[in-house]
């Protein structure tokens, strides 16, 4: 069963500093999301990317960050310059198999946990 | 946008009873309704999902069941065995494809045995 990959597991950094979060969606899939969860918090959306491009941001999603899709199979989160409260855990996630025809089911990688000090 | 409220946030359940979890949505043109399931350490698994379209959708042991006039969809889990322990979120998102999915709080289900 393909699956959503994450690394790394935890990434622990220093306030200010820049932090890469990389994602390898499932092959085919045509959308790819970054979620975040601060502990004992909802699951709250960032960002949704296709074609290439942001589709869709919220609030949360500043300046501070920004998405990438270097290659066919990676699609990275960036923070520029951590703060305190972006500790959180880092869900990825994709949708659209354009093979199989399914469109909405999103599926969501292990995470990555990171801890800003 | 878009807010769903998810009850209860914890549930204990002795083996073999059902367990239902509830969600409201405000924004009507939502249309489709997943539920994760969510253990220690490991990423959101989608375990079923429904569309605007139907009102129910059974698979096993878990059903769906989704009033669009209320807004309100609900998760049930008959015959719950102890590796049902685990986190369980709803969501909701407006279009077919492509969208965000918007969260509840989550529920802690506990089956004791």
């Amino acid at each position: 069963e393909p699956e959503v990959t994450q690394t790394p597991s935890h990434q622990v950094t220093q306030m200010g500093q820049e932090v890469i979060l990389r994602c390898v969606p499932i092959s085919n899939h045509l959308y790819f999301y970054w979620y975040r969860q601060i502990l004992g918090q909802k699951v709250e959306f960032l960002v949704s990317f296709y074609n290439n491009e942001i589709s869709e941001k919220s609030e949360i999603f500043d300046d501070q960050f920004s998405v990438e899709r270097p290659d066919g199979s990676n699609f990275t989160l960036k923070i520029r310059s951590t703060k305190l409260e972006d500790s959180a855990m880092y869900f990825c996630a994709s949708s659209a198999d354009s093979l199989r025809g399914t469109y909405n089911e999103q599926f969501f990688g292990p995470g990555t946990r990171l801890t800003v000090l | 946008g878009e807010n769903v409220e998810q009850h209860p946030s914890t549930l204990s359940v002795q083996e073999g009873d059902s367990a239902v979890i509830k969600c409201t949505y405000s924004d009507s043109a939502s249309n489709y309704f997943p539920w994760y399931k969510q253990e220690l350490g490991k990423g959101p698994q989608l375990i079923i999902d429904i569309r605007s379209n139907v009102g129910e959708k059974k698979d096993q042991r878990i059903a769906v069941t989704l009033n669009k006039t209320a807004k309100h969809f609900s998760l049930h889990i008959t015959e719950t065995q102890p590796e049902d322990s685990a986190v369980y979120f709803c969501a909701a998102s407006i279009r077919e494809y492509g969208n965000k999915l918007v969260f509840g709080a989550g529920t802690i289900l506990r089956v004791k045995s």
